[in-house]
C-alpha cells in the first residue's frame, strides 16, 4: 500500500517568507508526527496529533512554528517568518492507534536562504 | 526523560566483517527501543523494534540487536557486512505512555569498505 508522502520534497525560501509543508500519512493511521532533522543531527520531535485529541505542541521550537491536521489525514506544518536556523529536513511519521512503529516519509528539505 | 546516545557518529567495517553499532538509552520507565536505517536521501526505515518479551530482537536485512537491561543498551549487529548496508544508522527510544513520540540519537553513518 501507499506510505507516508510530503510535499514539496525541496523548498528554498528568503529569510522572513512564511513556508507550509505537506504531510500525507498512511492511510488509517491515527497518529502523525512531525520531525526536524537538522544536518549531521538526530531528529527532534516537534508535535504530535492522535485522532481528534487536541495536538501535543511540546517541541515546537517557537511561535513561528504551527501545524494542523484535518481529522485523521492530511497535515500541515507553517512556518511563518522564517530564519536560517530553521533550514533542514521535515520529517512526518504515522502510525496506527494500536502499535508504536512510526513510518516516516521521505521529507521535505527546506533551504532558507 | 527519555534519552540515546549512540557511541560514534562515524563506523568504518571491512565488506563481510562484523557490523556493530553502539546505542544506549537513557529511560525511568520500561522502554520501547528501535533502530532506523536512513539512506542518502530518503526516509527512515525501521530496522527491528523491542517492547517486550524476548530481549534478542532480528530485523530486516540480517541486522539483531539485544536488549540489555542491566546496560542500559541496545547495540546492533550483523554478522557479515553487505556493501549496501552503508547508510546512516539512528537509535530510537520511546515509552508506553503519552504521546509516543520517538527520541532519537544523533546517529552513525556506516560505511563499507570493498
Amino acid at each position: 500500500g501507499a506510505g507516508v508522502s510530503q510535499s514539496p520534497s525541496n523548498k528554498v525560501t528568503e529569510k522572513g517568507k512564511d513556508v507550509e509543508l505537506r504531510c500525507d500519512p498512511i492511510s488509517g493511521h491515527t497518529a502523525l508526527y512531525w520531525y526536524r532533522q537538522r544536518l549531521g543531527q538526530g531528529l527532534e520531535f516537534l508535535i504530535y496529533f492522535q485522532g481528534n485529541s487536541a495536538p501535543d505542541k511540546s517541541g515546537l521550537p517557537s511561535d513561528r512554528f504551527s501545524a494542523e491536521r484535518t481529522g485523521e489525514s492530511v497535515s500541515t506544518l507553517t512556518i511563518q517568518r522564517t530564519q536560517q536556523e530553521d533550514s533542514a529536513v521535515y520529517l512526518c511519521a504515522s502510525s496506527a492507534t494500536t502499535g508504536f512503529e512510526q513510518y516516516f516519509g521521505p521529507g521535505t528539505r527546506l533551504t532558507v536562504t | 526523560a527519555q534519552s540515546v546516545t549512540q557511541l560514534g557518529s562515524h563506523v568504518s567495517v571491512s565488506e563481510g566483517a562484523l557490523v556493530l553499532l553502539r546505542c544506549n538509552y537513557s529511560s525511568s520507565v520500561p522502554p520501547y527501543l528501535f533502530w532506523y536505517v536512513q539512506y542518502p536521501n530518503q526516509g527512515l526505515q525501521l530496522l527491528l523494534k523491542y517492547t517486550t518479551g524476548a530481549t534478542l530482537v532480528k530485523g530486516i536485512n540480517g541486522f539483531e540487536a539485544e536488549f540489555k537491561k542491566s546496560e542500559t543498551s541496545f547495540h546492533l549487529t550483523k554478522p557479515s557486512a553487505h556493501m549496501s548496508d552503508a547508510a546512516e544508522y539512528f537509535c530510537a527510544v520511546t515509552i508506553q505512555t503519552g504521546a509516543n513520540n520517538l527520541f532519537f540519537g544523533t546517529g552513525t553513518r556506516l560505511t563499507v569498505i570493498p
